[in-house]
């Protein structure tokens, strides 16, 4: 199976700043990945799917970019609702796999 | 609107069965590839299994933990997806979610979840 691995764990940032978020697959999953959102006692929300094409209702400072192993999640200005745990998973080949996450949290 | 409502959760004991429910409205479930997800208190998420549209073969695929004693099914009268759960461990323990992407609006969608705790 795939393995996904998000870097880093986590990642202290002030509102306001950027935050970059890494995760890399094992071998290529072409464009095939997703980014979620992911808030204490809440179901994961999707952000990112194609790994660079936004959701229905998501703001436009979330962005993803990538292909192949490599991919990015970039938020451009932190707000206080975007800390949060976050979560890529490909979608290329079953089963599907999640990375382990990469907790945002304020600096 | 769409929405996802999962029932069924609760406690049993190591080597028992379960039947987990999502209810789906504002979609028809065998026009679209389902799935269950899990996530164990305090860790990641995890993928189960999943069932392809109707127009896809409507077959299951699962993942290695759960193979051979999962069993997803849909009820297209009712319009749900199930979970049945045998010989259930205590490494099964978990928040279940069903979830669904649909390409007419762009987005997917998870239900809340049901919890379900495999204890003695």
């Amino acid at each position: 199976e795939i393995v996904m691995t998000q870097s880093p764990a986590t990642l202290s940032v002030s509102p306001g700043e950027r935050a970059t978020l890494s995760c890399r697959a094992s071998q290529s999953v072409s464009s095939n990945l997703v980014w979620y959102q992911q808030k204490p006692g809440q179901a994961p929300r999707l952000l990112i799917y194609d790994a660079s094409t936004r959701a229905t209702g998501i703001p436009a400072r979330f962005s993803g970019s990538g292909s192949g192993t490599e991919f990015t999640l970039t938020i451009s200005s932190l707000q206080s609702e975007d800390f949060a745990v976050y979560y890529c998973q490909q979608y290329t080949t079953w089963p599907y796999t999640f990375g382990q996450g990469t907790k945002l949290e304020i600096k | 609107e769409v929405q996802l409502v999962e029932s069924g959760g609760g406690l049993v004991k190591p080597g028992g069965s379960l039947r987990l429910s999502c209810a789906a409205s504002g979609f028809t479930v065998s026009n679209a590839w389902m799935q269950w997800a899990r996530q164990a208190p305090g860790k990641g998420l995890e993928w189960v299994g999943r069932i392809k549209s109707k127009t896809d073969g409507g077959t299951t695929d699962y993942t290695a933990p759960v193979k051979g004693r999962f069993t997803i099914s849909r009820d297209d009268s009712k319009n749900t997806l199930y979970l049945q759960m045998n010989s259930l461990q205590s490494e099964d323990t978990a928040v279940y979610y069903c979830n669904t992407f649909l390409h007419e609006t762009k987005n997917a969608y998870w239900g809340q979840g049901t919890l379900v705790t495999v204890s003695s």
